[in-house]
């Protein structure tokens, strides 16, 4: 089974600090995806990785940056933590490859950070 | 713009009955729709991929529908458990996945 694995099920942080969200997976998977989710909003991408090195951003960027050094790993950055980042945070990783994210195959979830920025 | 709609009510169903849920999209044609489930702070878990050229896929208890002319797709789940319930999501996408909010389901023993 695919296991992807977030460092933190829970972090709390002060406004201004430099977060960072780690992300591994074991499947040798291309595509890795952050997301944030909030009650009412639902699932929102934040940005995606096809490929080592590579991302594009997602629907809400603003705020966030992300870091693909190896394969198995990729991680969420907030350069500067708002209040308005308290969320849920989860990572994703799948199979085929696109530039796209690619929708014919399933997306393995870890099972979440939840950030509190007071 | 693209829009995915599920029931934004929990859905209480009695346990043994069949419990079904709803995903409608607007201003899309999904090559793929898939469901997943996810329980209180976990996250989602991939149940059923079903393609634009099919019409049902079972798996199980589960069975999916993809209606395209109504844009719409159906989750059933037959023989319903207090353990089937959890929040279930519809995504779908061609070019980039979009997931819907969710429908709580409540299996009342």
């Amino acid at each position: 089974d695919v296991k992807v694995t977030q460092s933190s099920r829970y972090l709390v942080k002060r406004t201004g600090e430099k977060v960072f969200l780690e992300c591994v997976q074991d499947m040798d998977h291309e595509n890795m995806f952050w997301y944030r989710q909030d009650p009412g909003l639902g699932l929102r991408l934040i940005y995606f990785s096809y490929d080592v090195k590579m991302k594009e951003k997602g629907d809400i960027p603003e705020g966030y940056s992300v870091s693909r050094e190896k394969k198995e790993r990729f991680s969420l950055i907030l350069e500067s933590a708002s209040t308005n980042q308290t969320s849920m945070y989860l990572c994703a990783s799948s199979l085929i490859p696109g530039q796209g994210g690619g929708s014919n195959q399933p997306q393995h979830f870890g099972d979440g950070t939840r950030l509190s920025i007071l | 713009s693209q829009k995915i709609e599920q029931n934004s009510e929990a859905l209480n169903i009695q346990e043994g009955k069949t419990a079904t849920l709803t995903c409608n999209y607007t201003n899309y044609s999904p090559a793929y729709l898939q469901w997943y489930r996810q329980d209180p702070g976990r996250g989602p878990v991939f149940l059923l991929l079903i393609r634009e050229n099919e019409k049902e896929k079972r798996k199980e208890r589960l069975k999916v529908t993809f209606d395209t002319t109504l844009k719409q797709s159906l989750f059933h789940i037959t023989a319903s458990q207090p353990a089937d319930s959890a929040t279930y999501l519809c995504a779908l996408g061609d070019d980039k996945i979009i997931f819907g909010k969710g429908t709580r389901l409540h299996i009342l023993p």
